[in-house]
């Protein structure tokens, strides 16, 4: 995606705790949207941030800092079924979203 | 109907054949959008239209044509078919553009140009 950088994959543990980082350029910047994927299937949306700190929804949080360009996901008491790509988006100066290439977390038990 | 439906789920195109992606979405929204998905690439804007009647270019317009004549259908056109067009495209729509604005997308159509 257009300057918009992530890590391409992470494996974590069942149960554990997961942090996936996004950092973006902050120019034109209006908001930043985290949307799960899984294999062969539609991105969901998870969640918004346009203002600084962190918003908790269930076992699902996102921090953003606007001043730093960077975003991160972080999933608690994690189950299989979270497997999945998670992919953090940008809204620009054209209210368009541009897309981060995704991170493949993979789940083991 | 509920959501976004996109036809067909999969095609095997000749290139240089004329194809349309089908887009059909029962939530009345506003705007609606054209995505093309490839492995290690994010999803990448096609063509897009924030309300019926308007369409606008997104980052991958060229050799690619939409239409909005109603609420519900965006069909999204390859006048010719070139094997760079092979990908999953994805239909998304959102209720409000130019805002917080959550997308729903379709099941996405998986082509192959050969």
């Amino acid at each position: 995606g257009q300057n918009i950088d992530q890590p391409t994959e992470m494996t974590a543990t069942e149960g554990a705790i997961v942090q996936i980082n996004c950092t973006y350029q902050t120019s034109g910047f209006n908001g930043l949207f985290w949307y799960q994927q899984h294999a062969g299937e539609a991105p969901t949306f998870l969640s918004y941030n346009v203002l600084d700190g962190l918003e908790e929804k269930g076992r699902f949080s996102s921090f953003l800092s606007r001043s730093k360009g960077y975003s991160y996901l972080l999933l608690k008491e994690l189950q299989m079924k979270d497997s999945a790509s998670y992919l953090c988006a940008r809204l620009d100066s054209n209210y368009q979203l541009i897309w981060g290439a995704g991170t493949k977390l993979i789940i083991k038990p | 109907i509920a959501g976004i439906t996109q036809a067909p789920t999969s095609q095997i195109l000749a290139a240089g054949r004329r194809m349309t992606l089908r887009c059909t979405q029962d939530m009345r929204h506003n705007a609606m959008y054209w995505y093309r998905q490839d492995l290690g690439l994010g999803l990448r804007l096609i063509h897009y239209s924030n309300t019926a009647g308007t369409t606008g270019k997104g980052e991958v317009p060229d050799g690619y044509s939409v239409s909005r004549a109603n609420t519900d259908d965006f069909p999204l056109t390859l006048a010719s078919a070139v094997p760079s067009q092979t990908s999953v495209y994805f239909c998304a729509s959102s209720d409000r553009p130019g805002d917080y604005d959550e997308q729903f997308f379709g099941p996405g159509t998986r082509l192959t140009v050969l």
